[in-house]
């Protein structure tokens, strides 16, 4: 069954602090991941995009990378701000015909001044 | 900036009732999708549609989901006699094209659906 987990399910860092937020899948075949930033109420709006070939994509202060062999992917969040307080989700997209995204159970990151 | 706008933010509708939701994808994109996230859990896949038919559904998508493209540019989900369980927040989003690097997913605001 195509899954997504990520960790730790919640995070506290404090302003100015770095953090690394994991993602595993079980998606197959494996097209692109994905990090979104969801604030709450409001819709996921993507940070970045990977695909099987690459190892690190970088967007301002988010880094992400992908380990397809060990099919984990993480997002390095540098220097946090106030504003980067969300949930974080990690997104898997199949290569089979399908047209939908997979869900990661997502990281709640509170940042704290 | 281009968005997708959903209508209404919030709806609260008695067990029973049939609800509409409604969203307005980017003027040039064709791919749209409804997905859901009931309070405190992921956001999980409901239906896909591409020229004017449904290209994949969720096992969610059962026979009380509809969705239309009434004209050019509305995309709406009906859902037909809502259950306490359909209590959640829906989110509607649209691509360009297929699902590639260069066409990335934009989603809504969201419409928060409370089934009383």
């Amino acid at each position: 069954k195509n899954q997504v987990e990520q960790s730790p399910q919640s995070l506290i860092i404090l302003e100015g602090k770095n953090c690394t937020l994991q993602c595993n899948y079980t998606v197959s075949p494996f097209s692109n991941l994905r990090w979104y930033k969801q604030d709450t109420g409001r819709g996921p709006v993507s940070l970045t995009i990977m695909t099987f070939s690459e190892n690190t994509k970088s967007n301002g202060r988010y880094t992400a990378t992908l380990d397809a062999d060990t099919k984990q992917s993480s997002l390095h969040i540098t220097a946090s701000q106030l504003s980067d307080s969300a949930s974080y989700i990690c997104v898997v997209s199949a290569s089979s015909g399908t047209y939908k995204y997979i869900f990661g159970t997502g990281t709640r990151l509170k940042v704290l001044a | 900036e281009p968005e997708v706008t959903q209508t209404p933010s919030h709806q609260v509708t008695q067990m029973g009732q049939e609800v509409i939701l409604r969203c307005v994808p980017i003027s040039n994109h064709l791919y749209f999708y409804w997905y859901r996230q009931i309070l405190g859990q992921k956001v999980e896949f409901l239906v896909s549609f591409y020229n004017n038919e449904i290209s994949e559904k969720s096992e969610i998508f059962d026979d009380q989901f509809s969705v239309e493209r009434p004209d050019g540019s509305n995309f709406t989900l009906k859902i037909r006699s809502t259950k306490l369980e359909d209590s959640a927040m829906y989110f509607c989003a649209s691509r360009v094209g297929w699902d590639n690097l260069n066409t990335e997913a934009f989603f809504g605001q969201g419409t928060r659906l409370t089934v009383v």
